[in-house]
């Protein structure tokens, strides 16, 4: 069965410094990935994914995210966090199934 | 990005009616919508695959008479909450993946918030 874990509930950074969030995730085969953020009572806007190739990927807003197969790890990051970055993150990821299966997300708070 | 319109946004409803939740591509074809639900604080749980001109595929522990899903089009899939309770309230979204695109993302509707009384 595949899927994902988000450590944190909340990560809490101040603005202009480096923020990462955490994913991990269980599948077999080889995985795709995603990071999809959410704002208050809105669907989710995709960021990026995995899927082949460079283990680091670069999505939307300045995120990115660094595929690391042997520590089965997905982390976003981004080098300076704004306060619009506040926000639901999720974790995802595909397996041999097509479905998309979410982790349970993180609440990334940047403080002015 | 591909658009996904999800209607409406919002509905309140009495116990024991049903409500209906639309979903549509507005600029590309989807042979697959998927529909989810969230709590509140919570992560969102896949309950059903909406494939066009088929039957659905449920996931476990979701009541297929309850949630009736129909794709009857390659831009359309409908969501019907039949007999609500207020245990029904919930965020329903759904998303949908071009076709043929078994790679690439999902595109999300902005969600439909159902409060039962």
């Amino acid at each position: 069965a595949q899927s994902v874990a988000q450590p944190e509930d909340q990560v809490n950074v101040a603005e202009g410094n480096p923020l990462t969030v955490k994913c991990t995730y269980s599948v077999s085969g080889n995985p795709y990935l995603f990071w999809y953020v959410q704002y208050p009572n809105r669907g989710l806007q995709f960021l990026l994914k995995y899927i082949t190739g460079d283990n680091l990927v670069k999505g939307s807003y300045g995120f990115e995210a660094e595929f690391n197969k042997s520590q089965t790890s997905f982390h976003l990051k981004k080098p300076s966090a704004l306060v619009s970055d506040s926000a639901l993150y999720f974790c995802a990821v595909q397996g041999a199934t097509n479905k998309l299966i979410f982790g349970t997300g993180t609440l990334l708070a940047v403080q002015p | 990005g591909a658009v996904v319109s999800q209607h409406p946004s919002r509905v309140i409803c009495k116990s024991g009616t049903s409500v209906k939740i639309e979903c549509r591509s507005l600029d590309f074809q989807a042979t697959t919508m998927f529909w989810y639900r969230q709590f509140p604080k919570q992560s969102l749980m896949l309950m059903a695959t909406s494939n066009e001109g088929s039957k659905a595929t449920y996931e476990q522990g979701v009541e297929k008479d309850k949630f009736l899903i129909n794709h009857a089009s390659l831009t359309l899939s409908t969501l019907t909450v039949t007999s609500a309770h207020p245990e029904d309230s919930s965020f329903y979204i759904c998303s949908a993946r071009t076709t043929g695109a078994n790679t690439g993302e999902l595109f999300f509707g902005e969600g439909s918030r159902l409060t039962v009384l």
